[in-house]
């Protein structure tokens, strides 16, 4: 089964803090992904990779940048956070190449801002 | 680009009842459809999908059907349980990116 493991399940940081939200995936998987969700909004796609020190803006990527320097760790980083960057962050993973295969989440990491 | 709307916000059924949930989608080249599940706390899960080659497809209690002259794609769930309860999420996929719906919350009442 496909383990996909955020390292903070709850994080509590001041605005202009730098944040880091690091996430696991052991299934070898090309494709990782960052989102956001937010309650009446699903879930918005921050910043994607197809392979190792790729990355590709989503939807919303103001405010984030993401590192992928081994193809198993996706990291989102929060350059300096804002109150409106509170939410529930999102990883997943899934199969490479240009297909649609499932996405496996992580648990999520709940973040508030204060 | 690709938008996805998904109705009802909330929908309350009757345990053993049935519940539809229906999205719709705007780019006609989106080619894959999939259903997430999320339980109160957890994490999203795939239950179903559907390809645009394929007009429904059923899984034991849950169903998909996708009406592409229409656009729209929903989600059926015959026999409802409690385990049911949760926050279901449509997706379309055009040029492999998945473009998701609102949710739906699901309450299933004794």
């Amino acid at each position: 089964d496909v383990k996909v493991t955020q390292s903070s399940r709850y994080l509590v940081k001041r605005t202009g803090e730098k944040v880091f939200l690091e996430c696991v995936q052991d299934m070898d998987h090309e494709n990782m992904f960052w989102y956001r969700q937010d309650p009446g909004l699903g879930l918005r796609l921050i910043y994607f990779s197809y392979d190792v020190k790729m990355k590709e803006k989503g939807d919303i990527p103001e405010g984030y940048s993401v590192s992928r320097e081994k193809k198993e760790r996706f990291s989102l980083i929060l350059e300096s956070a804002s109150t409106n960057q509170t939410s529930m962050y999102l990883c997943a993973s899934s199969l490479g190449g240009q297909t649609n295969s499932p996405l496996h989440f992580g648990n999520g990491t709940r973040l508030t801002v204060t | 680009g690709e938008n996805v709307e998904q109705h009802p916000s909330t929908l309350s059924v009757q345990e053993g009842d049935s519940a539809v949930i229906k999205c719709t989608y705007s780019d006609s080249a989106s080619n894959y459809f999939p259903w997430y599940k999320q339980e109160l706390g957890k994490r999203p899960q795939l239950i179903i999908d559907i390809r645009s080659n394929v007009g429904e497809k059923k899984d034991q209690r849950i169903a998909v059907t996708l009406n592409k002259t229409a656009k729209h794609f929903s989600l059926h769930i015959t026999e409802t349980q409690p385990e049911d309860s949760a926050v279901y999420f449509c997706a379309a996929s055009s040029n492999y990116q998945l473009i998701w719906g609102a949710g739906t919350k699901l309450i299933i009442k004794p």
